[in-house]
């Protein structure tokens, strides 16, 4: 069974960073595209980036609200996915999901909830 | 980015009806050279992720009631809902896969 679960959500100030953790198992990590989505509560879903596999040179997208204020990466000897997150502002509080990325059908965690607020 | 409009925003449908959910692309989402269409439909409930109904726009995800069944070509598309039940409550949401980003519509809230 495929899982992914993500971590590391929390309150955090304004202008703050924060590092997400989605740790995968049931698929072959090593050979997944994985992406990072969040969601404003009461909003559409928002692709925000994404990294392909090892193999394809772990080459990563963003989409331009996190263009150089986000990083994905990977640790495959880890099984596990990581969002940093640094100078966060209010918009960027959401439900962050970690999900394959590739071909479908694709694969969701069930979230983790990233409030920026003084 | 590619846009995709959903219509209508929300929609109450009675039990045992059908419930029809409608998506229009700003450009193309069908590939030529497969002759597939790069748009999914998602289901969404309270405190849960979305979860994946249809994909290539009519290939119906394993798992799901066949009373959900997705149509179009192109830029039009249509998500059918036959034998509406309750715990088919919920916000759904079209998809683009064609392109980077992926992009979501606004999604349809459905009551019953």
């Amino acid at each position: 069974e495929v899982q992914l679960v993500e971590s590391g959500g929390g309150l955090v100030k304004p202008g703050g960073s924060l590092r997400l953790s989605c740790e995968a198992s049931g698929f072959s990590f090593t050979k997944a595209w994985m992406a990072w989505v969040r969601q404003v509560p009461g909003k559409r879903p928002e692709y925000i980036g994404h990294i392909k596999s090892s193999s394809d040179g772990a080459t990563t997208s963003y989409t331009d609200p996190v263009k150089g204020k986000f990083s994905i990466s990977r640790d495959d000897s880890r099984r596990t996915l990581y969002l940093d997150m640094a100078n966060l502002g209010v918009d960027d509080t959401a439900v962050y999901f970690c999900v394959t990325y590739g071909s479908l059908p694709d694969y969701w965690g069930q979230g983790t909830l990233v409030l920026v607020s003084a | 980015d590619i846009v995709l409009t959903q219509s209508p925003d929300s929609l109450a449908v009675s039990l045992g009806e059908t419930a029809t959910i409608n998506c229009r692309s700003n450009r193309s989402v069908l590939y030529r050279s497969n002759n597939k269409n790069y748009l999914a439909w998602y289901q969404q409930k309270p405190r849960q992720p979305p979860k994946l109904l249809i994909y290539w726009a009519s290939t119906r995800q394993s798992g799901v009631p066949d009373r959900f069944s997705g149509s179009g070509s192109v830029t039009e598309f249509t998500l059918t809902i036959s034998g509406l039940q309750a715990e088919d409550v919920a916000v759904y949401y079209c998809q683009q896969y064609y392109n980077s980003p992926r992009t979501f519509g606004q999604g349809t809230s459905l009551e019953i």
